[in-house]
Formats: structure tokens, sequence, C-alpha cells
């Protein structure tokens, strides 16, 4: 299995709404990422776990909340949203760091912020 | 913050041409990545140089890169309808970050 398995793949959330991004890995691999990433614009780095510890968070509001509950899965909890917000969010996995190896994306959630 | 930008912006090539796309960074690298993107789905890896490589190829890849000018290139040969997506380049030091990304279209 090389695949990195993201959830919903299209969520609709109002602004007071609570809701779950989950992202799940079966290769292995030990290092897990969130990107968010507008219409035709990069990625930009969210979020970075290495053994299910958060390595990495490229000063991201509270209002996201990313949980790692084994070396398999990633969520990112969403509370409090706002329009801005809406984006492709992307999760990645890696067997190493980025800055030995390349990584495994997922076909990503398209989030809508009402 | 982006880590530097790619040249072009689009390319516009017909099928059997080659595309070659050009990434520049702003920090010191460990590796460089490249990556393709269909319809802002997921990235796919295409292939990763090593900050003491000059040049690597993959099929019809050929990435080259130049640590003294912080760039890179990335060229396709011989270019299918398939090709048509968006590439990013990734700088990858302690953590990867993207460039600004390059729009393919192959016409058939």
């Amino acid at each position: 299995d090389t695949e990195v398995t993201q959830t919903p793949k299209h969520l609709v959330m109002g602004m007071t709404n609570k809701k779950s991004l989950k992202c799940e890995q079966h290769m292995g691999h030990r290092a897990m990422y969130w990107y968010k990433q507008k219409a035709k614009k990069p990625p930009e780095l969210m979020f970075v776990y290495s053994y299910e510890k958060l390595s990495i968070n490229e000063s991201v509001p509270s209002r996201f909340s990313p949980e790692c509950p084994n070396s398999s899965l990633l969520n990112l909890h969403l509370h409090a949203l706002q329009p801005e917000d809406s984006a492709l969010y992307l999760c990645a996995s890696s067997q190493d760091l980025a800055d030995r190896v390349g990584l495994f994306f997922g076909s990503g959630t398209q989030l809508s912020v009402l | 913050s982006q880590q530097g930008e790619e040249d072009p912006q689009a390319l516009s090539i017909q099928e059997g041409e080659n595309a070659t796309m050009n990434c520049s960074y702003k920090t010191s690298i460990n590796n460089l990545q490249w990556y393709r993107q269909n319809s802002g789905r997921g990235l796919v890896h295409l292939i990763l140089i090593r900050s003491n490589e000059r040049e690597k190829h993959s099929g019809r890849l050929r990435v080259t890169l130049d640590t003294s000018k912080k760039s890179s290139s990335l060229l396709i040969t011989a270019s299918r309808a398939a090709d048509t997506a968006s590439y990013f380049c990734g700088a990858a030091g302690n953590k990867l970050t993207f460039g600004g990304g390059t729009r393919v279209l192959v016409k058939p």
C-alpha cells in the first residue's frame, strides 16, 4: 500500500463549527505533514510530525490543532475558522524527514468556510 | 514563506517538444525535489537531487542543480498530453518549502 488517504475529500463548514480532517498511511513512514494550498499557489507548510511528536509548527493560528494518535494517523482539528481559511489541505508522509527523502501526498481535502 | 520562484509561471508547448522550467531558492539545502500536481489534487514526487549532485536523470526527466546560483532546472523531453500539470520545486533544508510553480500545457 503506497497511498496516503485523506478524508473527507470535500468539506463545507460554518465559522462556528468544529470539524476534523483525517489522514492515514500504512507505509511505515515516521514523518507526517500538513500543508495548506490556496488556488494557483504553492503548498505552504503548516505542521511536521516526526515519530509522532510535533517537530515543526509554522506559526499556524490556534484554530488549527494537529494531532498524531499513532504512527499511521494524522488529524487536523478545525475550530472557529475564517473564510480566508478556505483552501486545499494536503497531508503527506515520508520514510524519513524531507531533508533526506521525498514526500508522498494524499489527494487533499477541499475546505470551504462559509 | 515561499522558498523561491519558478520560471516561467506558465508554459504551452506541442506534444513531442521539450519543456524546461527553472527554480530558484533562497537558503542552503540538503536536496531539491520536483513534484507534479494535476488539477489541484495531491502532489506526486518526481525526482530528488542532493546538494552534492549536479545532474540527475529519471526516464524523460532531467534535473540540474547549481548550488552556487541557488537554482535548479527540470527538463521534460518528448512531452505528452498527459504531462499537462503544474510543476513545483521543493527546497529541502530543515523543512520542505515550495516555489511558485510552473503550469505546463502540452497540446496534442
